[in-house]
């Protein structure tokens, strides 16, 4: 069954510095979500993107963030001068069709630890 | 903006025994969906089962059904015959119609006792 793989599982980070996570989307999927879960609480959504532009961002998904689909097959995220509270499990997911009643296929998810 | 509760934050059931678990939603939508996610310990988002607001039939995947009810805006999980393999965190979630982001419960840590 495909699948929407993400690397790393885990990156540890010093604060102040910039970290970029990685995503394999399905490759006939058509709409790519990042989503954060803090320890112990709910899943977040940070940024919906289609057709290589932002289609919706959530008030979390703020300047310190980008994502990027540089060469048709992954979708990163950036965050750029990472903070301790950015410390979180943070979801890559995609979606087939517009419309739809598909459930989004997650990625197994990257720790990120900022210290 | 919509919301969704899960009401009960942690549940356990005996092995073999019928569990369900609660969800509320609010939202002033007709078209949406709706969608039960589990997250076992690995962390891994997997989705249980889905339910389309126009359809009045309850969906169904083998021992898990929904109970949803569109006027009270209740959509909860039942889960037959609890297996070990069960015992994880439970999301419900709400998408509305078009390319749109979930919105999820806090979750249901479900235990199963052996």
């Amino acid at each position: 069954e495909p699948e929407v793989t993400q690397t790393p599982s885990h990156q540890v980070t010093q604060m102040g510095q910039e970290v970029i996570l990685r995503c394999v989307p399905i490759s006939n999927h058509l709409y790519f979500y990042w989503y954060r879960q803090i320890l112990g609480q709910k899943v977040e959504f940070l940024v919906s993107f289609y057709n290589n532009e932002i289609s919706e961002k959530s008030e979390i998904f703020d300047d310190q963030f980008s994502v990027e689909r540089p060469d048709g097959s992954n979708f990163t995220l950036k965050i750029r001068s990472t903070k301790l509270e950015d410390s979180a499990m943070y979801f890559c997911a995609s979606r087939k069709l517009q419309g739809s009643n598909y459930g989004y296929t997650f990625g197994s998810g990257t720790r990120l630890t900022v210290v | 903006a919509q919301t969704v509760t899960q009401s009960q934050p942690e549940m356990s059931v005996q092995e073999a025994e019928t569990v369900t678990l609660s969800c509320t939603y609010d939202t002033s939508e007709s078209d949406y969906y709706l969608f039960w996610y589990k997250q076992p310990p690995s962390r891994q988002m997997i989705l249980v089962i889905r339910q389309e607001a126009y359809k009045q039939q309850n969906a169904t995947e083998n021992r898990f059904s929904v109970n949803f009810q569109k006027a009270a805006k209740s959509f909860s999980l039942k889960i037959s015959d609890s297996q070990l393999g069960d015992a994880a965190m439970y999301f419900c979630a709400y998408r509305r119609s078009g390319n749109t982001p979930l919105v999820f419960g806090k979750g249901t840590r479900l235990s199963v006792i052996a």
